[in-house]
């Protein structure tokens, strides 16, 4: 069982909706992260949150919008978003961001974009 | 430009026997390296890690080996299991300039066990 849970596991909207991903962990993380991976290719860093602060956004499009409301919790924000914004997203956390210490990763949402 | 590369796509070996994946990388600035297991519809998990400052990481079953100069890792594992069969991916960290940390993956390699 991860202990990074995600929600919703699929999630299919339209270009005009807006919808949220949640993650969340009870590790007493302090770091936590947005990766997108389209099949056949390696996850991509989009967001680092580090002490509930935004500390690094990978040129993301305005379309995501991050958010950190505590230390357990993370939400992406999907607004407008395109056909090829369809891919797997994934967060993980890891104890600081600060240091180098592995990540650990949910079993992300499949999005697909109609 | 690939930073962290697998250039195997997928291996296959015979239970017991020997597996090792390979990758290589080509940024200097790299001084942690992880690799990760991913079965399908699953998260990436966690399997070892090696710090630049050594050379070789045991863990059960699983061994990191990192050659600095060639800037080349491997993943063996031993013996190996049916269960293993998955997509393996390499990691490697890097501070990004500020005060984080952040991982590149590899496009990962997907072993296969045979019975």
């Amino acid at each position: 069982d991860t202990e990074v849970t995600q929600t919703p596991k699929h999630l299919v909207m339209g270009m005009t909706n807006k919808k949220s991903l949640k993650c969340e962990q009870h590790m007493g993380h302090r770091a936590m992260y947005w990766y997108k991976q389209k099949a056949k290719k390696p996850p991509e860093l989009m967001f680092v949150y580090s002490y509930e602060k935004l500390s690094i956004n990978e040129s993301v499009p305005s379309r995501f919008s991050p958010e950190c409301p505590n230390s357990s919790l993370l939400n992406l924000h999907l607004h407008a978003l395109q056909p090829e914004d369809s891919a797997l997203y994934l967060c993980a956390s890891s104890q600081d961001s600060r240091f180098n210490q592995p990540q650990h990763f949910g079993d992300g949402t499949r999005l697909s974009i109609l | 430009d690939q930073q962290v590369k697998q250039n195997s796509p997928s291996l296959s070996v015979q239970e017991g026997r020997i597996s090792i994946l390979n990758c290589d990388y080509t940024n200097s600035m790299f001084d942690y390296f992880l690799w990760y297991k991913k079965y399908p519809a699953e998260g990436p998990t966690f399997l070892i890690s090696i710090s630049s400052i050594k050379d070789k990481n045991e863990d059960g079953r699983f061994t990191v080996f990192l050659n600095k100069s060639a800037k080349h890792l491997s993943l063996h594992i031993v013996p190996s299991q049916p269960g293993d069969s998955a997509v393996y991916f390499c990691a490697a960290s890097a501070n990004s300039g500020g005060s984080n940390y952040k991982l590149t993956f590899g496009k990962g390699t997907l072993l296969t066990v045979n019975p």
